[in-house]
This record gives structure tokens, sequence and C-alpha cells, in this order.
């Protein structure tokens, strides 16, 4: 079976690009959701997505960060005119079940976004 | 709100024992426990329920203490494959999300 994929695994970026990370869950899973960790500290909770619905997005800055999980397709974190604080690596984890975080969390290998 | 984990570190030598807290100012329903090191994903080790549910590692044992919103996940006669950075995530009921504490890095020498 396969767990959950990130890519692109390494990214790097300009200041005022655009980024764009994809997360596709283990195969069955409807719930996803993004985390950043700064090196040397913990996860971060940025967005709790389900198919079409964005359930918590609590974590999330208000302003160039967006995230989707479309019907079809991976999940799409999105960082607008990127600035040097967003480097960090955004990992995506996906779980089964209908209620939230009473399963496990299948953490995929992470996306580490370097912005110049 | 983040839970707070001690110790920040610790220093083992193969076959030692340690224990790693994790504590919430609020109540919790579950508390989930990850292994993550360095440079690579987190992997799932263990969840605790309210109520004494648990599922996870068959060789890592922890507790929940749901009156102080406290686990502590004990590591026994450590390995050195044991090394790496523990992480508690925190789940509060109505949440339906993780808050992860800051990390306990073990290391594990021969």
């Amino acid at each position: 079976n396969a767990g959950v994929m990130q890519n692109p695994r390494h990214l790097v970026r300009r200041r005022g690009q655009e980024a764009r990370l994809r997360c596709s869950p283990v195969k069955g899973h409807s719930h996803v959701y993004w985390y950043r960790q700064l090196p040397e500290e913990g996860l971060k909770f940025m967005v709790y997505l389900q198919k079409e619905n964005i359930i918590d997005e609590s974590g999330m800055p208000k302003e160039r960060f967006s995230a989707e999980f479309p019907k079809e397709g991976p999940s799409i974190l999105r960082i607008q005119q990127v600035v040097r604080g967003d480097s960090a690596a955004y990992f995506c984890a996906s779980s089964p079940g209908t209620a939230g975080v009473r399963y496990e969390q299948y953490f995929g290998p992470g996306t580490r976004l370097t912005v110049t | 709100q983040q839970p707070v984990q001690s110790p920040q570190a610790v220093i083992l030598r193969e076959g030692e024992d340690a224990v790693i807290n994790c504590s919430s100012s609020k109540a919790l329903y579950s508390v989930h426990w990850y292994r993550q090191k360095h440079g690579e994903a987190p992997v799932f080790l263990m969840i605790l329920l309210k109520g004494g549910e648990q599922k996870g590692h068959e060789k890592i044992s922890a507790s929940f203490n749901e009156k102080k919103q406290q686990s502590s996940l004990y590591l026994t006669a450590s390995q050195l494959s044991y090394s790496g950075t523990y992480f508690c995530g925190t789940e509060g009921g109505n949440d339906y999300k993780l808050s992860f504490g800051a990390g306990t890095t073990v290391t594990v020498r021969a």
C-alpha cells in the first residue's frame, strides 16, 4: 500500500513567487492535515480538510496561504508571495475515519521549502 | 494550546530506560505519540484515548492520566533505533486536530 505522498520533496522559491505543495493521502483516507515545522521545533497545525471542505483553518495565516482538497486529485497547500519566514518543512498527514483524531495520522515525507 | 514535554533531551546507553512526559493545561480526549528521525517524517507510535483504550507499538508503552491531563511514554531497554525526537500530540475532544509539543530528543549510545 502506498503511504502519503508529497511533492515536491524540495522546493526553492525566490521572495514574491508562489509555492504549491501537493499531498496525496493514503488510498481511502478522506481526512488531510497540514503542518509546518521549523528547524529544531515541533509540528504546528495549519489546516484540516476533508474532501471539498475546509474543516479547520485556525492555524493558517490569514493572508497568502490557502489550502484545498478537491473531490479528485491531491490536496494543495498554496503560499502566495513567499517571504523568507515561510522557509520550513511542510508535512501532510492523512487519517481514516469520520471523527477527527481518534485515529492515527500517517505522515508524508514532507516538502522542504527554501525561500531565497 | 501546545502541550509541554519534558525533558527536552535525554541521552541513554543501550539497555537503559527513560520516561518522557507530556502535560496539557486543558482537558484531553486523546494523546498521540510520534517519533521523528532527523530529516524524516514523524512515525506513529501510540494513541491513548480517554477511558483507557490504547493502540500502538508493541515494545513501547505509555500511560494517560486523564485527571492530571498528563501522559508519559516509557522507553524500556532502549535500543539504538530508539534515537530520535519524540512528540506528543493532544486533542481536546471538540478540536478534531492535534496540538504537538516541542519534542524530546532521545539519543541512545552503544
